[in-house]
């Protein structure tokens, strides 16, 4: 099973709202990760949990919150977020966060901010 | 500091070989990766190659790795419609994590 399951497909929320993403994986990988990806463009890292502790932010603005409530699930908080922000969302998993590991994706939630 | 180059776009005819290319400039990154993206999908990892290879066959796939030159591909050969996607390469960031770094992604369109 190298599956990554993401949660909701689909969102659509106005700038004031407050919201979350939800990603779930059951291959024991103990590094998960948050990418952002805009249209026609490579998706961008955005966070790293290893070990369910946060150890790569990329500069990333704080409308957008992560969790790692355990080793199988990751969060993505959103609050107060901007137009710009309207983007494909993608979760991951790895091993344990190491740079000869291979990186399995969730399909992604499509996200739209009116 | 890291980057990886493809070309944008690659147009064939179904049952015809597909070449997608890609250039890297991190020669430490252990595996080099292929990934697919169909429209409005997740990434799928299609297939990688050890860096102390030169070549690795997986059914209609064949990767090709030149380390002195820094240079990958991808030949899908017997092109099908199905085949139609985006198609990024990536390689590892430094240090010791886990980190992608990606291309622009190939938009590989097969004509029937």
């Amino acid at each position: 099973d190298t599956e990554v399951t993401q949660t909701p497909k689909h969102l659509v929320m106005g700038m004031t709202n407050k919201k979350s993403l939800k990603c779930e994986q059951h291959m024991g990988h103990r590094a998960m990760y948050w990418y952002k990806q805009k249209a026609k463009k490579p998706p961008e890292l955005m966070f790293v949990y290893s070990y369910e502790k946060l150890s790569i932010n990329e500069s990333v603005p704080s409308r957008f919150s992560p969790e790692c409530p355990n080793s199988s699930l990751l969060n993505l908080h959103l609050h107060a977020l901007q137009p710009e922000d309207s983007a494909l969302y993608l979760c991951a998993s790895s091993q344990v966060g190491q740079s000869n590991e291979k990186l399995f994706f969730g399909s992604g939630t499509q996200l739209s901010v009116l | 500091g890291e980057d990886v180059e493809q070309s944008l776009f690659l147009s064939v005819r179904e049952g015809d070989s597909s070449v997608i290319n890609c250039t890297y400039t991190d020669s430490s990154s252990t595996y080099l990766y292929w990934y697919k993206q169909e429209p409005g999908a997740g990434l799928q990892l299609l297939t990688y190659i050890f860096s102390n290879m030169d070549m690795k066959q997986d059914q209609r796939l064949t990767v090709l790795l030149n380390k002195k030159d820094k240079h990958l591909s991808l030949r899908i050969a017997d092109t099908q419609t199905g085949d139609s996607a985006i198609y990024f390469c990536a390689e590892h960031g430094s240090g010791n994590t886990g980190k992608l770094i990606f291309g622009q992604g190939t938009t590989l369109q097969v004509k029937p």
